[in-house]
């Protein structure tokens, strides 16, 4: 148990599809984060929130949606993608910037949803 | 330039040896720096904090020189079970910046 929960673990999703991805953290953190991961690249940091305030939208095309109803749960709202927005999708919490934990604790990261897009 | 620059291997090792990865960073007001292990088709995980005068867990040194902005991650004693993926984090307010990572194999 990482104490960040991320579902589905696996999503084949077609071009015309609408879904989401979800993410719970149980940690008391109060940033949250999403991450693409793609084969041979750095993870790539999409969006920050902070106590819930986007903070950071890191050119991120407009079918990926963020939402962040508190600071326990993050959404990823997809639709009409593409192939190449195929990933692992990483959600991250920590505690938020210039807190003492964050040196000792950085990110905690959840498994990743595995997307497909067909 | 690359936010965090790491030499993507592969380093492939025989069990007991010591090896070494570096890593540089391109912002010198980068505030805190961490090592992370991946494994194959997993999550990120902690692996150590790097402090300012350098530090140590077990089988593994952590150093930090700021004013070369590098980082190094040093493992004694290799193990099968370091084989992975070691990707450098350097974090400047609410940004984590990563690098590529290192793969690191363990050869019996």
């Amino acid at each position: 148990e990482t104490g960040v929960t991320q579902t589905p673990r696996h999503l084949v999703m077609g071009m015309t599809n609408k879904k989401s991805l979800k993410c719970e953290q149980h940690l008391g953190h109060n940033a949250m984060y999403w991450y693409k991961q793609s084969a041979k690249k750095p993870l790539e940091l999409m969006f920050v929130y902070n106590f819930k305030e986007q903070t950071e939208n890191n050119s991120v095309p407009s079918r990926f949606s963020p939402e962040c109803p508190n600071s326990s749960h993050l959404f990823l709202h997809l639709h009409t993608l593409q192939p190449e927005d195929s990933a692992l999708y990483l959600c991250a919490s920590s505690q938020a910037s210039g807190t003492a934990n964050l040196l000792n604790y950085g990110y905690t990261f959840g498994s990743g949803t595995r997307l497909t897009v067909v | 330039r690359k936010e965090v620059e790491q030499d993507p291997g592969p380093f492939n090792v025989p069990e007991g040896a010591t090896v070494a990865f570096n890593c540089t960073y391109s912002n010198s007001a980068s505030q805190s720096f961490f090592w992370y292990r991946q494994d194959c088709r997993k999550e990120p995980k902690l692996l150590m904090s790097v402090y300012s005068s350098g530090n140590e867990d077990g089988r593994f040194t952590a150093q930090l020189n700021r004013a070369s902005q590098y980082i190094s991650l040093l493992i004694r004693d290799s193990k099968l079970s370091d084989s992975a993926t070691y990707l450098c984090v350097v974090n400047k307010g609410p940004q984590f910046y990563f690098g590529t990572g290192t793969s690191l194999t363990v050869i019996p």
